[in-house]
């Protein structure tokens, strides 16, 4: 059974830095790009970032480009997003999000429950 | 990237079927047979239901069927039960490994 599990989130200043995990398991994880998808409270879904199976290309919304960075460690089974000068508008609920293929172009068949990160002074 | 183009809500009886449309442009939806949509009940996260624009995940009811002309993806529930009452989100392959959703709709069963 796939699990995505996603932990860091919380409550930053304007400004302000965090670091998202996901700890995956139930399939090859190496095998897989990754993504990030977010949703602000009451709002829709919106895809933030994807990184390929081997970790060695990484791809970004243009909301979150130059202050969040992707990335993974595959021995651990891990994925990270760092998210550094945060805004409001940055708050949501960040979902980590299995790719069906080993670059991010055939979709996402499985999500994690959710940390949410809140941005406010 | 815009956002794909969803109606608000759509609205059905039990055992009616309804549609719903997602509406993109030349550079993802028309571009690709790769649009995926997702049903997110109040509090979880989303679930696959269609991928690759007609494909249904092992599990999925076929009650569930995707279809693609131009633009414009669409997702047919028929049949509609309570469970069926849910958001929904179309989501396309946008081009240089970048994705974008559609707006959501909120699906109500009379």
């Amino acid at each position: 059974e796939v699990q995505l599990v996603e932990s860091g989130g919380g409550l930053v200043q304007p400004g302000g830095s965090l670091r998202l995990s996901c700890a995956a398991s139930g399939f090859t994880f190496s095998n897989y790009a990754m993504n990030w998808v977010r949703q602000a409270p009451g709002k829709g879904l919106e895809w933030v970032s994807a990184i390929s199976d081997s970790g060695g290309t990484t791809f970004y919304a243009d909301s979150v480009e130059g202050r969040f960075t992707i990335s993974r460690d595959n021995s651990k089974n891990t994925l990270f997003l760092q998210m550094n000068s945060l805004r409001a508008e940055d708050t949501a609920i960040y979902y980590c999000a299995k790719d069906q293929s080993l670059l991010p172009t055939a979709g996402i068949d499985y999500w994690g429950q959710g940390t949410l990160v809140t941005v406010s002074s | 990237q815009s956002a794909l183009t969803q109606p608000a809500s759509v609205s059905g009886s039990p055992g009616q079927s309804i549609t719903i449309s997602c509406t993109g442009t030349s550079s993802d939806v028309g571009s690709y047979n790769l649009v995926s949509w997702y049903q997110q009940h109040p509090g979880k996260a989303p679930k696959l239901m269609i991928y690759e624009g007609f494909k249904r995940p092992s599990g999925v009811s076929n009650r569930f069927s995707g279809s693609k002309s131009g633009n414009t993806a669409s997702l047919t529930i028929s049949g509609l039960q309570a469970e069926d009452e849910a958001d929904y989100y179309c989501c396309s392959y946008a081009g240089s490994s970048t994705y974008v959703f559609g707006t959501g709709t909120r699906v109500t069963v009379l």
